[in-house]
């Protein structure tokens, strides 16, 4: 059974960081491409990130580039996602997902950017 | 980019209606489209990939078709678990963009 467990989130203030991650069992991790959606309160889905299986290709939406920096450890079958210069904006559920066909899910985890 | 335009944004239905949600794609994405099911305070649910290929496990009142700039997600007849917020999601190139989303409330 494939399993997504996001952790790392929480309040950060303005301008500050956060690192979040997505432990990965079930299936084999280095061979699929990996995404981060986040969802604002009350909003849409919103693709984030993704990275290929041997994570040399990365991909952002316009609204992180230069800000945030996914990545992944494949013996440890980990999932990243740096976060810089947070604003609030920001703030949303962030999800891991798994293939490129984004099959699977995590439950999230809560990021707040807030004074 | 690619833009998914997603209608109706909401929608009240009864149970045993038939309901149709479409997207609509800015460019062609061959079949690179997924449908999604969210309830509230859960992770979304893959229903459907590939355009019309169904999920394991998702019932198959549940059906997705189209190709190129045109795709709908249809339920044959409602049932009281479906309520929830269904969304596409463009799988053909980067940056990966999402409909809307379409609630079904109940009528």
């Amino acid at each position: 059974e494939v399993q997504l467990v996001e952790s790392g989130g929480g309040l950060v203030q303005p301008g500050g960081s956060l690192r979040l991650s997505c432990a990965a069992s079930g299936f084999i991790f280095s061979s699929h491409e990996m995404n981060w959606v986040r969802q604002a309160p009350g909003k849409g889905l919103e693709w984030v990130s993704s990275i290929s299986g041997g994570g040399l290709s990365t991909y952002y939406v316009d609204s992180v580039k230069g800000r945030f920096t996914i990545s992944r450890d494949n013996s440890k079958k980990t999932l990243y996602l740096q976060m810089n210069s947070l604003t609030a904006e920001d703030t949303a559920l962030y999800y891991c997902a798994r293939g490129d066909k984004v099959a699977d899910w995590g439950q999230g985890t809560l990021v707040t950017v807030s004074s | 980019d690619i833009q998914m335009t997603q209608s109706p944004s909401s929608l009240s239905a009864s149970v045993g209606d038939r309901v149709t949600i479409t997207c609509r794609a800015s460019q062609g994405i061959r079949n690179d489209l997924g449908w999604y099911q969210q309830k509230p305070g859960k992770a979304p649910k893959r229903l459907i990939y590939g355009a019309s290929s169904l999920q394991n496990g998702v019932p198959s009142r549940f059906s997705g078709s189209g190709s190129g700039t045109e795709f709908t997600l249809t339920i044959s007849s409602l049932q009281p678990e479906d309520f929830a917020t269904y969304y596409c999601l463009q799988q053909n190139s980067y940056p990966r963009t999402f409909g809307q989303g379409t609630k079904v409330e109940i009528k």
